[in-house]
């Protein structure tokens, strides 16, 4: 069963800070990488994705990806109080099937 | 626009009773999830389904049927609930890396 592991649990940065946010994955032969972001009662929203090994920047978003560490992170620069919410991590093993991290609370401080 | 979406919204179920919870998508997806989330868990998987008529058992099957009877409904049963089950509920639908999420259901199990 695929295994994946979030750090840390809680977080809380002061405006303007950069966030940045962990996850580790068992399964080496995964072909999807993702990180979700939830605010309080709505539904878990994508907010970026990689395949491949190396980074992706999407505005004040970058999304590391080393698959021989089975590592990868999410990082939010000058980080602002509406990112405030639950992020997670997920990948797909390669079977059309999302494995969740239990996810980290971000709280940005104004 | 494409969306998922769930009922009903909100649950109060007796103990020993059965709910059934629907889900309805637009997306054209073939495959469909149902996840649970509770505080501490992330998301994780109660079952899925490639396409009409097909079902799987996910990561968290014990008590809980599924039901696929089109591409575009995916319901999950309870046939004995219990308050172990009490918890939100989402929907999901996803191909090729694209997954939309219904709104959540919240069931809670008296």
């Amino acid at each position: 069963q695929q295994k994946v592991q979030q750090s840390p649990e809680s977080l809380i940065v002061p405006e303007g800070a950069m966030t940045s946010l962990n996850c580790t994955f068992s399964d080496s032969a995964s072909q999807y990488f993702a990180w979700y972001r939830q605010h309080s009662g709505k539904a878990p929203k994508a907010l970026m994705s990689i395949f491949s090994n190396g980074e992706k920047e999407e505005g004040r978003f970058t999304i590391h990806l080393n698959k021989a560490s089975l590592h990868f992170s999410l990082h939010i620069r000058d980080s602002q109080p509406s990112d405030s919410a639950l992020y997670l991590c997920a990948n797909d093993s390669g079977y059309n099937k999302l494995t969740f991290g239990k996810g980290t609370v971000l709280l940005v401080s104004p | 626009e494409a969306a998922v979406t769930q009922s009903p919204r909100n649950k109060v179920a007796v103990t020993g009773g059965k709910v059934t919870l629907s889900c309805n998508q637009t997306n054209n997806h073939n495959n469909m999830y149902w996840y649970r989330q509770d505080t501490g868990h992330g998301l994780r998987l109660i079952h899925y389904s490639y396409g009409a008529g097909s079902t799987e058992k996910g990561d968290i099957p014990d008590g809980y049927k599924a039901s696929r009877p089109s591409q575009e409904n995916f319901s999950l049963i309870l046939e004995l609930a219990t308050p172990s089950q009490t918890s939100v509920y989402f929907c999901a639908s996803g191909d090729n890396s694209d997954y939309t999420f219904g709104s959540g259901t919240r069931l809670l199990v008296i």
